[in-house]
């Protein structure tokens, strides 16, 4: 069963806007992971934020995380073509394996 | 470096064929991981490799064997194809215990008829 839930399934922007996508979680985590995947290719770590920060800064890319509300987000900002992919959330609990969503297709015009 | 290689890339199989699917990585990593990747079903962990010499069951197992040769190789064997099987399937290597990020390799795809 997936622990993390990614909102919204897809999200379609114009180059130059910010992009924001949200995780959801049931159980306490240890950590949760960002990570992006390319159309036909493996999945790429972007980020990692611990369950005792609130947000981390890494780029364009901006994730907070809200422990007593079980949600994390990802915050693309100045968006380009390029971002283009899925991203996924990952949570890591006790057990130290990542546990993945369905993930958020993300399609930035040019 | 090459980091997480896959072999072979594409694969047709029919129902009833076996075959076993290659992984190997050169990060000196502990753990190892299988998932299978469909359709709006995100990754799903079918089996993973704390260390050298152990393996456990993830989400999915059925139908499904790994052997853990060495430190560097984690490879996935279907004894018995079957249509339910057709998807991608990803290894994954990481650091042992907490905070770790995982490294992923490039992908098989399977079709199985």
């Amino acid at each position: 069963s997936q622990q993390g839930e990614e909102d919204p399934q897809a999200l379609s922007i114009q180059e130059g806007e910010n992009a924001t996508m949200n995780c959801s979680y049931k159980t306490s985590i240890n950590n949760l992971q960002w990570y992006r995947q390319n159309s036909g290719r493996g999945l790429v770590h972007l980020i990692l934020i611990r369950s005792n920060e609130r947000e981390k800064h890494s780029g364009r890319l901006r994730v907070t995380l809200d422990t007593s509300k079980k949600s994390s987000s990802l915050l693309i900002t100045a968006s380009r073509a390029a971002d283009t992919a899925s991203y996924f959330c990952a949570t890591e609990g006790g057990s130290y394996i990542p546990t993945f969503g369905r993930g958020t297709s993300l399609i930035v015009h040019p | 470096n090459a980091g997480v290689t896959q072999t072979p890339k594409f694969q047709v199989l029919k129902t009833g064929q076996s075959m076993t699917l290659q992984c190997a990585q050169d990060m000196n990593h502990n753990s190892m991981y299988w998932y299978r990747q469909d359709p709006g079903m995100g990754l799903r962990l079918i089996y993973y490799s704390a260390s050298e010499g152990t393996t456990d069951k993830g989400e999915v197992p059925n139908g499904y064997n790994v052997s853990r040769l060495n430190k560097r190789e984690f490879s996935l064997r279907l004894e018995s194809a079957a249509p339910s099987q057709t998807s991608v399937y990803f290894c994954a290597c990481s650091g042992q215990g907490a905070y770790n990020e995982q490294f992923f390799g490039p992908g098989t795809r399977l079709t199985v008829l």
